[in-house]
């Protein structure tokens, strides 16, 4: 597509349910990167995908937080137990050749 | 580890005043540096970058310049408009980081007509 999908664009879920958010990446962009943005603040550094292959996770918060790329296209980041501190805009993003283009977000608001 | 901060907002402004909106950063090597902007409901854009040293970033009359001495890259503009009301996040990108972004906190500009 012209552009990163992102889907819910808002999820509100209650304390303790699991979620998952999706990322469409624009067609041929190999790098794929998750953010957590809190209110006020800047993106911070979830997971990045190489295809397929997740080569850096060390922005996880926590086991709760998982993502994956099986088919090196779309993105899925699920958030298993949520509490409210995971309450967030989440953030894809996907690069080819490091020219970055963003999603819109998904709102995700814990209650 | 690397770490960006930049000047807290917000920053009211009237129409046609100069903007500077400073930005330090620390880094290991040389860093990528990058000016990111995020209008209301809008997703974030790519402003302008620099890659390296004394470089000089430019793009819709924003500048700002690579100053490695200072560990700076201070966004500016002569003449604001109404429409760069949003939120300008500074952000690097280190040399063995494959593209992982750190960002600043971010800083709010409001101009008024």
């Amino acid at each position: 597509g012209a552009g990163v999908s992102q889907s819910p664009r808002y999820k509100v879920a209650k304390r303790g349910q699991d979620v998952a958010l999706r990322c469409d990446p624009i067609s041929g962009h190999v790098s794929l990167f998750w953010y957590q943005q809190a209110l006020g603040q800047g993106p911070e550094f979830l997971t990045y995908f190489q295809n397929e292959a997740q080569l850096d996770k060390s922005g996880l918060p926590s086991d709760r937080f998982f993502a994956e790329r099986p088919e090196g296209s779309v993105s899925t980041l699920k958030i298993q137990r949520t509490q409210q501190e995971d309450s967030a805009v989440y953030l894809c993003a996907s690069s080819l050749r490091g020219g970055y283009t963003f999603g819109s977000g998904t709102r995700l608001t814990v209650v | 580890g690397n770490s960006v901060t930049q000047m807290e907002g917000p920053v009211t402004l009237s129409e046609e005043a100069f903007l500077t909106i400073n930005c330090t950063y620390t880094a290991t090597g040389y860093p990528s540096l990058f000016w990111y902007v995020q209008y209301p409901g809008e997703g974030l854009q790519l402003l302008l970058k620099a890659t390296k040293a004394d470089d000089k970033g430019s793009n819709k009359g924003f500048e700002a310049t690579y100053r490695k001495e200072t560990t700076s890259f201070h966004l500016e503009k002569g003449s604001v408009q109404v429409s760069d009301s949003a939120v300008y996040f500074c952000a690097l990108s280190g040399p063995d980081s494959w593209g992982k972004l750190q960002f600043g906190a971010g800083t709010q500009v409001v101009v008024t007509p």
